[in-house]
């Protein structure tokens, strides 16, 4: 079965740079997800989209933009990047519930995000 | 506002022993609750959830979950564990009317070690 898919899976950065990371939810899949995990936290939630438009937004910096596609995929941009960004970042699809599911997330393997 | 809680950050377990992982939720309205495994540098792996009816709940790879609604609790449990088993296991709720695209609420996990 598909899975999301992310990339990239590992990306080293300069402070003060930028970074894009790409997700791929599931088909049919109408909600996607971005979480930060820094090392040994739980995921931290940090913006999500429903059929394209934001739905819920979490702890993510102003630093940071997100935005869903017309074909579903979403991208997490990141500028001026500090070493606290440093983390993997998971990026998460479901459908919405009241539509035979109960939202539960589908997580891809995330993308390691290094700031150097 | 929606929480869960971990009490644990380490369960140590002897192989082909029974295991649990303790969890406790608080949420307005009924709870979407469900369990997650994260193994080293992986995305979370979706392995239950409860959303209404029987309090216990199986799922993938052995594990079960009971939903204890007087003690708002959801812990994992597995009647013989595997070294295999050793990863991070983290419990998630979401609110059953809190919109249907809301994000899900983590614990901040608990390592589990099954020793031979």
């Amino acid at each position: 079965a598909a899975g999301v898919i992310q990339s990239p899976r590992h990306l080293i950065k300069e402070k003060r740079e930028t970074a894009t990371l790409k997700c791929y939810p599931i088909p049919r899949h109408d909600t996607v997800y971005w979480y930060q995990q820094g090392p040994g936290q739980d995921p931290q939630f940090l913006i999500s989209f429903y059929e394209k438009m934001q739905s819920d937004k979490g702890s993510i910096p102003d630093r940071f933009s997100a935005q869903q596609f017309s074909d579903y995929h979403s991208e997490l941009n990141m500028s001026s990047l500090e070493l606290g960004d440093s983390a993997l970042y998971f990026c998460a699809s479901s459908l919405a519930l009241g539509r035979d599911s109960a939202g539960e997330l589908f997580f891809g393997e995330g993308s390691r995000l290094t700031v150097l | 506002a929606q929480s869960v809680a971990q009490p644990e950050d380490q369960v140590n377990v002897a192989e082909g022993n029974p295991l649990t992982v303790k969890c406790t939720y608080s949420v307005s309205g009924n709870p979407y609750l469900f369990w997650y495994v994260q193994y080293p540098n992986r995305g979370l792996q979706f392995l239950l959830k409860y959303i209404t009816g029987d309090n216990l709940v199986k799922g993938s790879y052995g594990f079960e979950a009971e939903f204890n609604k007087s003690q708002t609790s959801f812990h994992l449990k597995k009647p013989s564990a595997l070294v295999s088993d050793s990863a991070l296991y983290f419990c998630a709720v979401r609110g059953a009317f809190s919109g249907g695209y809301n994000k899900l609420i983590f614990g901040a996990g608990t390592r589990l070690a099954v020793h031979p």
